[in-house]
């Protein structure tokens, strides 16, 4: 699977959109950009995934660069309960969720 | 719909004893993942099953940790003897398929080892 390179830590205001980059530059045609977040003393939950196109569910949305080097996700009015560990992850639809997670990205959401 | 339960959620033990953690992962979910998460780091992943068998133990150290799934449902994972870098939260995950989309994490069981 292909590396990922993220910020360690961000801070957002509430009610403000938070963008958080990832970049993935060595990513194959065939994979895909899944996101994830931690919060604290939970396990991670799923927020939303992308290969080429920009996709948008109720949490949030997932911007993919036309070159597929890096993508953006974008939690539209972070709120408190955002607050947690982001973690951006690459890999082949086939692999299923055998995830590799790397350090991720620390957001505190600040009112 | 209820969500991946573990217990205990939290464990304490000295180095050299045993441990064992349980897992019931969401109702009708064939494939059951066991994660290790060392504090700082995130998940790293141990054993994956496929219904009562095995698709993927690589990761883990099969000199003191065990896993099974007998029936196909809960899981247990076990280590023996435990040593102090075994400390860390044992996180269980489910997904229907094997390509699913998403996996669903329990809340995991931390483990102190002294």
């Amino acid at each position: 699977d292909a590396k990922t390179t993220q910020p360690t830590s961000m801070d957002c205001a509430e009610g403000r959109a938070a963008n958080l980059p990832c970049n993935h530059s060595t990513i194959s045609g065939n994979e895909y950009v899944y996101w994830y977040r931690q919060i604290h003393s939970q396990g991670p939950q799923y927020i939303i995934h992308g290969l080429k196109n920009n996709e948008t569910n109720e949490m949030a949305s997932l911007i993919i660069t036309e070159d597929r080097k890096s993508s953006t996700l974008i939690l539209p009015h972070a709120t408190l309960r955002d607050t947690a560990v982001y973690y951006c992850i690459v890999k082949i639809k086939a692999a299923g969720n055998k995830l590799t997670f790397g350090g991720g990205t620390r957001v505190l959401v600040k009112p | 719909e209820a969500g991946v339960a573990q217990s205990p959620r939290y464990k304490i033990i000295e180095k050299r004893q045993s441990v064992a953690f349980w897992c019931n992962p969401i109702s009708g979910h064939a494939t059951l993942y066991w994660y290790q998460q060392i504090l700082g780091q995130g998940p790293k992943l141990l054993i994956q099953f496929q219904n009562n068998g095995v698709v993927d133990d690589s990761q883990l150290p099969k000199d003191r940790f065990s896993a099974e799934r007998l029936k196909g449902v809960d899981s247990t994972l076990k280590i023996q003897p435990a040593k102090l870098e075994d400390s860390a939260v044992y996180l269980c995950a489910s997904s229907f398929g094997q390509t699913n989309t998403e996996a669903f994490f329990g809340q995991g069981t931390r483990l102190t080892v002294v």
